[in-house]
């Protein structure tokens, strides 16, 4: 069955610094998300992107947080100079359809910044 | 203000009853409700989707109704097994995102 895919599963990363989350979805999918869960927390939206652009984003999405799909399989978020409250799991989802459609999630990336 | 509430206490079911979760949100007209399971360090796995024209959806043991009236949905496990032990999170969309509830953890004891 098909599945979401995060790479690293935990990234370590001083104050300041940028990093990258990457992501493969669901390879017919054409809806791509990005989700936040800082730990005991809830899931959080951060951006909804389509078609190569942002189609929703939160309050949380700053211009620190940056969204790419650089190819036909990849969908990125960059961090641009990461703080302590960065630290959370990020959780990336894709669906075929919007409003509405199954959204599947990847098994997400750790982010611990010191 | 909007606010979506599930139980933040965890919930202990003896196996082989029936587990209700609760689901409130105030403020919020959704179109429709998603309950989704997360296990520890996992990401969320889509359960079942209810939309604000039905009443009640069911798949397996699984069983969610939706009275947008009460602005509530309830989400049933029958026949619990100590493998349906997760946290239980409810999501409703709004404003073309995802908003979610803290989740209710469930324990399905032996």
């Amino acid at each position: 069955e098909p599945e979401v895919t995060q790479t690293p599963s935990h990234q370590v990363t001083q104050m300041g610094q940028e990093v990258i989350l990457r992501c493969v979805p669901i390879s017919n999918h054409l809806y791509f998300y990005w989700y936040r869960q800082i730990l005991g927390q809830k899931v959080e939206f951060l951006v909804s992107f389509y078609n190569n652009e942002i189609s929703e984003k939160s309050e949380i999405f700053d211009d620190q947080f940056s969204v790419e799909r650089p190819d036909g399989s990849n969908f990125t978020l960059k961090i641009r100079s990461t703080k302590l409250e960065d630290s959370a799991m990020y959780f990336c989802a894709s669906s075929l359809l919007a409003k509405g459609d199954t959204q599947y999630f990847g098994p997400g990336t750790r982010l611990t910044v010191l | 203000s909007q606010k979506i509430e599930q139980n933040s206490e965890a919930l202990n079911i003896q196996e082989g009853k029936t587990a209700t979760l609760t689901c409130n949100y105030t403020n919020y007209s959704p179109a429709y409700l998603q309950w989704y399971r997360q296990d520890p360090g996992r990401g969320p796995v889509f359960l079942l989707l209810i939309r604000e024209n039905e009443k009640e959806k069911r798949k397996e043991r699984l069983k969610v109704t939706f009275d947008t009236t009460l602005k509530q949905s309830l989400f049933h496990i029958t026949a619990s097994q100590p493998a349906d032990s997760a946290t239980y999170l409810c999501a409703l969309y709004s404003n073309y995102q995802l908003i979610w509830g803290a989740g209710t953890k469930l324990i399905i004891k032996p």
